[in-house]
């Protein structure tokens, strides 16, 4: 089975912060990696699939990249919105989560 | 407008069973492949099992393969999980999502709880 590990597990930051968050699996899954936000009490919204494509509507904002093993995951202007959880997730092999990283007011 | 609306979770006693239901509309249902996704409460996503847009095709996560049985019903619009043997550790909100190699789960229910509890 396909282990990802996200880092870190929790991240404080404050509005208009640059944030980074990390994922990285255990063996290659070329680039089949996505990245989901998700709110208290509400389903999980995907960000990004295939690595680095932008899902419609998500704001600019966010970008990714990686490939492989390593995958990053950047809001380059931390908004009031943005503080959840995200997750990545491989379907290279089946579908794996990262255990998530919540980004947390300063 | 794409919706999953889950249904059928509840209260239920350990050993007992559960059919959750996922209920579509606004694409072609028949045509997109289907997964069940659990997360347990202030935990993480968990992936719980998949089925192909025509059914044949069928996975599940180790941790509830032999007690759980997804299918679905393309004339219906209708995905489901039948549940049987619960534990304490199945409980969670169950979301149903849609899949595609593409754009991994797009659409997302808003799930349904599922407590097991005596």
């Amino acid at each position: 089975d396909i282990q990802m590990t996200q880092s870190p597990s929790t991240l404080s930051a404050s509005v208009g912060d640059r944030v980074t968050i990390t994922c990285r699996a255990s063996q290659s899954i070329s680039s089949w990696l996505a990245w989901y936000q998700q709110k208290p009490g509400r389903a999980p919204q995907l960000l990004i699939y295939k690595a680095s494509s932008l899902e419609s509507g998500v704001p600019s904002r966010f970008s990714a990249s990686g490939s492989g093993t390593e995958f990053t995951l950047t809001i380059s202007s931390l908004q009031p919105d943005d503080f959840a959880t995200y997750y990545c997730q491989q379907y290279s092999s089946y579908w794996t989560f990262g255990q998530g990283t919540k980004v947390e007011i300063k | 407008e794409v919706q999953l609306v889950e249904s059928g979770g509840g209260l239920i006693q350990p050993g007992g069973s559960l059919r959750l239901s996922c209920a579509a509309s606004g694409f072609t249902f028949s045509t997109y492949s289907m997964n069940w996704v659990r997360q347990a409460p202030g935990k993480g996503l968990e992936w719980v099992s998949y089925i192909s847009s025509s059914g044949t095709t069928i996975y599940y996560a180790e941790s509830v393969k032999g007690r759980f049985t997804i299918s679905r019903d393309n004339a219906k619009n209708s995905l489901y999980l039948q549940m049987n043997s619960l534990r304490a550790e199945d409980t969670a909100v169950y979301y149903c999502a849609e899949y595609n190699t593409s754009s991994a789960f797009r659409y997302w229910g808003r799930g349904t709880l599922v407590t097991v509890s005596s």
